[in-house]
């Protein structure tokens, strides 16, 4: 079963900020939030990752529901290079139930 | 180097041969993964190491597949006697520790061809 749900795809325009959703009802305690993106015909990038509170970095925010059953990862000026798949992925700790990747949203971004 | 290193970055082999890819992690790094991803595809694991610990090789698809990790540091994954179905992207990555805290660094990936 997957532990996360995201759109299958989600359109922008560039030079405007994007917010892409992410539902993880089942969390538990223990597991952190990661997003990874995957540009074409390139291995996944490290995007973001958070267990309680919100985090930026110089690539996105994410912003944490305070219940943490939901987050949503924020990037503030989309351009053309940000068209990728962004997967959010619940991630306590390695091996086959660690880093797992879903289906993920394919981003598209218009000049 | 800074990132993860993968080689070949590219091979193309014969039905039947065996092939090695390599993977240097990060320097430090005690975590690694390697995947595989078919065209159009998502993801696939195939087994994970963290330090001396016996590794998760319950992704490996056949018999076939076999991954080792020398000094907790360089990777090796070996296809012995490939099959068209083995083509794909094989890649891998690497993180500080297992824990969540911890992101992950991908290397670019070896594309494997058979013919």
């Amino acid at each position: 079963d997957a532990k996360t749900t995201q759109p299958n795809s989600m359109e922008s325009n560039e030079e405007e900020p994007v917010h892409l959703p992410c539902n993880h009802s089942t969390i538990s305690g223990t597991d952190y939030i990661h997003w990874y993106r995957q540009l074409p015909s390139q291995g996944p990038e490290y995007v973001i990752h958070g267990l309680t509170s919100n985090v930026n970095n110089r690539m996105a925010s994410l912003a944490i529901a305070e219940d943490r059953k939901s987050s949503t990862l924020i990037l503030h000026r989309a351009t053309l290079r940000d068209a990728a798949v962004y997967y959010c992925i619940l991630y306590s700790g390695g091996g086959a139930d660690g880093l797992t990747f879903g289906k993920g949203t394919h981003l598209i971004i218009q000049p | 180097g800074a990132g993860v290193s993968q080689s070949p970055s590219n091979k193309v082999t014969e039905k039947g041969k065996d092939v090695e890819l390599r993977c240097d992690p990060i320097s430090g790094h005690t975590a690694l993964y390697w995947y595989r991803q078919s065209l159009g595809q998502g993801l696939e694991f195939l087994i994970y190491f963290q330090g001396n610990s016996a590794p998760d090789k319950s992704g490996l698809p056949s018999d076939r597949f076999s991954a080792e990790r020398t000094g907790g540091s360089v990777s090796t994954l070996t296809i012995q006697r490939t099959q068209q179905e083995d083509s794909a992207v094989y890649l891998c990555a690497s993180s500080l520790g297992s824990a969540g805290g911890y992101g992950y660094t991908f290397g670019s990936g070896t594309r494997l061809t058979v013919v």
